[in-house]
């Protein structure tokens, strides 16, 4: 079955630095892949998505390519803010479910 | 736009006592789902429906039921409450999980249970 594998966290960063969280997939097909983010105390909400092998998903300054050489979805952000600070999923939808990673969070300090 | 709608956002009960978390979406959507979110473990799949009166389990099933009577509603029952049963509950739905071709899976704020 499909499945997804993320980079484990916490990450702390200072604020203005590159972010990279790592997210890698084992799927049937070519599933659409998405990236959910959620800040504290409240629920996940969609960063972005890719539907398709070599899309890339952009949000918010934040950025993913679908991979299917490496089955890669990675996160990155090329200069991160103190209101980035919150907890990364990576998702696929599965049979009748969705796929979610262990959540990276990520913490950016002033 | 009201999306996914939870309630209670907070509720404290104790050993034995029995409660429904409500979950109502307002976008049409087929597909409803039950996660809990728990320190260190991600989360987790408790039921969802791909439509009015099509119910399935999860990963983590046990001690909770639902119904699905209304394509709007979707309520989680537990049925006698244990402190395991401690966590934040999230009610999502998505439109369609027809095709791997998917689309977006959204969101309640969140129900945080404690079960003392």
């Amino acid at each position: 079955g499909n499945s997804v594998t993320q980079m484990e966290g916490p990450v702390t960063l200072s604020e203005e630095a590159f972010l990279t969280i790592n997210c890698t997939y084992t799927a049937t097909g070519y599933p659409s892949l998405f990236w959910y983010v959620q800040y504290p105390g409240e629920g996940l909400q969609l960063l972005l998505k890719a539907t398709k092998a070599d899309d890339k998903g952009s949000n918010k300054g934040f950025e993913a390519t679908y991979r299917k050489e490496t089955t890669s979805f990675h996160l990155e952000k090329g200069s991160v803010q103190v209101s980035d600070s919150a907890v990364y999923f990576c998702a696929l939808p599965g049979t009748y479910k969705y796929i979610f990673g262990t959540g990276t969070r990520l913490k950016v300090l002033a | 736009n009201a999306g996914v709608t939870q309630t209670p956002k907070f509720q404290v009960l104790k050993t034995g006592q029995s409660m429904t978390l409500q979950c109502a979406q307002d976008m049409n959507h087929e597909y409803m789902s039950w996660y809990r979110q728990d320190p260190g473990m991600g989360l987790r799949l408790i039921h969802y429906s791909v439509g009015a009166g099509i119910t399935d389990q999860g990963e983590v099933p046990n001690g909770y039921n639902v119904s699905r009577s209304t394509t709007e509603d979707f309520p989680l029952r537990l049925l006698s409450a244990a402190p395991s049963q401690t966590s934040v509950y999230f009610c999502a739905s998505s439109y369609s999980m027809a095709s791997s071709n998917t689309g977006e899976l959204f969101f309640g704020e969140g129900s945080r249970l404690t079960v003392l």
